[in-house]
């Protein structure tokens, strides 16, 4: 158990609606990252919170948003879905940012996008 | 742009086969070189970490190695229990200039027979 938890495990939606993927950092770790990985791109880099703001964006979709709150727990938004958006989402987290940093990773959310 | 490649794709042992798993990279700045480990349906483990070229990391039957270029998994005398899809990851300083992110390459998908 890697200490981090991401809430659901399933999804399953229609295309143009939201969801919310929750995630919950380990304790004592500051930043929490956002992958999603599909089986033609592998594991891409979505956006980075450390203590609440943004610290990195790589390749997120300006239909997605993030946020880190107070207790470090973290939300990714995806609205006006697309049957491409269906994949595996993944929340780590680190103590920080820095180089030496391991990330941990949670299970997962599966989005099937209908 | 940060390049990872890994090969083989797939790889299919004998139990106490052993073999290596490879991963170049192409990287500005490389700061340090992530393994990783990834059951079906579930998220990335984390395995090894290294840092400078001729740095060598083991564990049970996992040996990584590092050079300029590349790194290896060597696998010695695996088990079935071993089958599991390997990802490296490569980290540099984001152009956001605050954190080190990691680029994945697309893994190795080991699967040992008894």
């Amino acid at each position: 158990d890697s200490g981090v938890t991401q809430t659901p495990k399933h999804l399953i939606t229609a295309t143009g609606q939201r969801v919310t993927l929750r995630c919950s950092p380990r304790s004592g770790d500051l930043s929490v990252y956002w992958y999603q990985q599909s089986l033609d791109q592998g594991l891409q880099f979505l956006i980075q919170y450390y203590n609440g703001e943004e610290r990195a964006k790589g390749n997120i979709l300006e239909r997605f948003s993030a946020q880190q709150f107070p207790d470090l727990h973290s939300e990714l938004n995806l609205s006006s879905l697309e049957l491409g958006d269906s994949a595996l989402y993944f929340c780590a987290s680190s103590v920080d940012g820095g180089s030496k940093n391991i990330q941990y990773f949670g299970a997962g959310t599966r989005l099937s996008v209908l | 742009e940060d390049q990872v490649t890994q090969s083989p794709e797939a790889l299919r042992l004998q139990e106490g086969e052993s073999s290596s798993l490879n991963c170049s990279y192409t990287v500005s700045g490389l700061r340090g070189l992530f393994w990783y480990r990834q059951d079906p349906g579930k998220g990335p483990e984390f395995l090894f970490t290294l840092y400078s070229a001729g740095e060598e990391k083991e564990k049970e039957r996992l040996k990584a190695t590092l050079t300029k270029k590349e790194s290896f998994l060597h696998i010695t005398a695996p088990k079935p229990e071993d089958s599991a899809t390997y990802l490296c990851a490569v980290t540099r300083l984001h152009a956001s200039g605050g954190s080190y992110i990691p680029t994945f390459g697309r893994g190795t998908s080991l699967i040992v027979h008894p």
